[in-house]
């Protein structure tokens, strides 16, 4: 695709319950980052993948998130148990390695709600 | 570590009047900073990048290493320009950071 994907857009669920967003970047960004948005707290970061080194997972808030990236393009970010503190648009973004301008190329987000 | 601190999370001004949207940073390297905006209804994207030292829609940012400041400066605002705009520093290791945002509305 041209640009960054995400799904599902929007997401409901209960408060317990497991979900999973999607991140389809562009096609030949080995750089890969999960951020998430909310009210007062603005752009949070929660993971990024970079190649094939070690994910920079020190932005996850708690051991009920994870992230992975298979074959170094789609990468799922899981909740599980969730609360409704985790509700908020959750921004995948990705970028080029060789000659990086620095600009991340972001999608529409996942928009989560916990009931 | 790096950090983006932006103060103000709201700022509202008249049309033509000038803007400055405040960041400030920390950060033991050589620091890389951007600016990015978020239209309503769109997605976020960036506005412009220090090295570069250029004039995105009027909007300029200098960064000022003895005050680890990054500022975004306009000197005639328009109702366009309403949205929201982040600060990001980028490290050695390519990794992005930004700061809380600041939603700038424009008023007729």
């Amino acid at each position: 695709g041209a640009g960054v994907s995400q799904s599902p857009s929007n997401k409901v669920t209960e408060k317990g319950k497991d979900v999973e967003l999607r991140c389809d970047p562009i096609s030949g960004h080995t750089a890969l980052y999960w951020y998430r948005q909310s009210l007062g707290q603005g752009l949070e970061f929660l993971i990024y993948f970079q190649g094939n080194s070690a994910p920079d997972k020190s932005g996850l808030p708690s051991d009920r998130f994870s992230a992975e990236r298979t074959g170094g393009s789609v990468s799922t970010l899981t909740i599980q148990r969730t609360q409704q503190e985790d509700s908020a648009v959750y921004l995948c973004a990705s970028s080029r390695q060789i000659r990086n301008t620095g600009e991340l190329f972001f999608g529409e987000g996942s928009r989560l709600t916990v009931l | 570590a790096q950090r983006v601190t932006q103060p103000e999370k709201l700022l509202s001004v008249f049309k033509g009047a000038p803007v400055e949207l405040k960041c400030n940073y920390s950060y033991s390297g050589s620091p890389e900073l951007f600016w990015y905006v978020q239209y309503s209804r769109q997605r976020l994207q960036l506005l412009l990048r220090h090295i570069s030292r250029e004039s995105i829609k009027g909007f300029t940012a200098d960064l000022n290493k003895g005050e680890t400041s990054f500022h975004l400066k306009k000197p005639f605002a328009q109702e366009e320009d309403s949205a929201m705009y982040y600060c990001a520093l980028r490290n050695n290791n390519n990794d992005m950071r930004f700061g809380a945002g600041t939603r700038l509305t424009v008023k007729p």
